[in-house]
């Protein structure tokens, strides 16, 4: 038990279907991650938000949407996405956002139609 | 800009020692980690070291830092059917808040 948790574990969706995936962290933190981890290929950092702020959008189309509510919580909205998008979806948390461990959630593993 | 390489597939037999294999290029990197991804779970961190170390020993674990070459390695003495998972090496700075991370090796431990 990591104390950072994912719903839904398993999603497929269709290319025109609205979705959200759900992390909470229980651990007291001030930063949240989301990362899209793809086959051979390297963990890709998608949002940063400190404080419920966000301090990074690296590049990502606007077909995902974040939205950090509260220190505990980040959502990952999604509309029309492309069958690349399917992938496993990452949650991690840290104490602050400069050299902390992180601490990840178990993902979920996403299928686009 | 930053990147993290390691090999995708490493077999070992049980009980033989494992040794990952990592190369980074931001030389202002402060912390190197090494995850563990489990089947079906996140990613745990295994240990890290700071860049102002050589060598850093955790029971089975062994983490040894080239700085000069920017190699990162770790060694797991002794490798079990339960360490069989993928490793992801990465690297951090002070001055910024990514961290970077390589794209997993996946151990296979035959027994």
């Amino acid at each position: 038990e990591t104390g950072v948790t994912q719903t839904p574990r398993h999603l497929v969706m269709g290319m025109t279907n609205k979705k959200s995936l759900k992390c909470e962290q229980h651990l007291g933190h001030n930063a949240m991650y989301w990362y899209k981890q793809s086959a051979k290929k390297p963990l890709e950092l998608m949002f940063v938000y400190s404080l419920e702020e966000r301090v990074e959008n690296n590049s990502v189309p606007s077909r995902f949407s974040p939205e950090c509510p509260n220190s505990s919580h980040l959502f990952l909205h999604l509309h029309t996405l492309q069958p690349e998008d399917s992938a496993l979806y990452l949650c991690a948390s840290s104490q602050d956002i400069v050299g902390n461990e992180q601490f990840f959630g178990p993902g979920t593993r996403l299928t686009v139609l | 800009g930053e990147d993290v390489e390691q090999s995708l597939f490493l077999s070992v037999r049980e009980g033989d020692s494992s040794v990952i294999n990592c190369t980074y290029t931001d030389s202002s990197s402060t912390y190197l980690y090494w995850y563990k991804q489990e089947p079906g779970a996140g990613l745990q961190l295994l240990t890290y070291i700071f860049s102002n170390m050589d060598m850093k020993q955790d029971q089975r674990l062994t983490v040894l830092l080239n700085k000069k070459d920017k190699h990162l390695s770790l060694r797991i003495a002794d490798t079990q059917t339960g360490d069989s998972a993928i490793y992801f090496c990465a690297e951090g700075s002070t001055g910024g808040f990514k961290t970077i991370f390589g794209a997993g090796t996946r151990l296979f431990v035959k027994a």
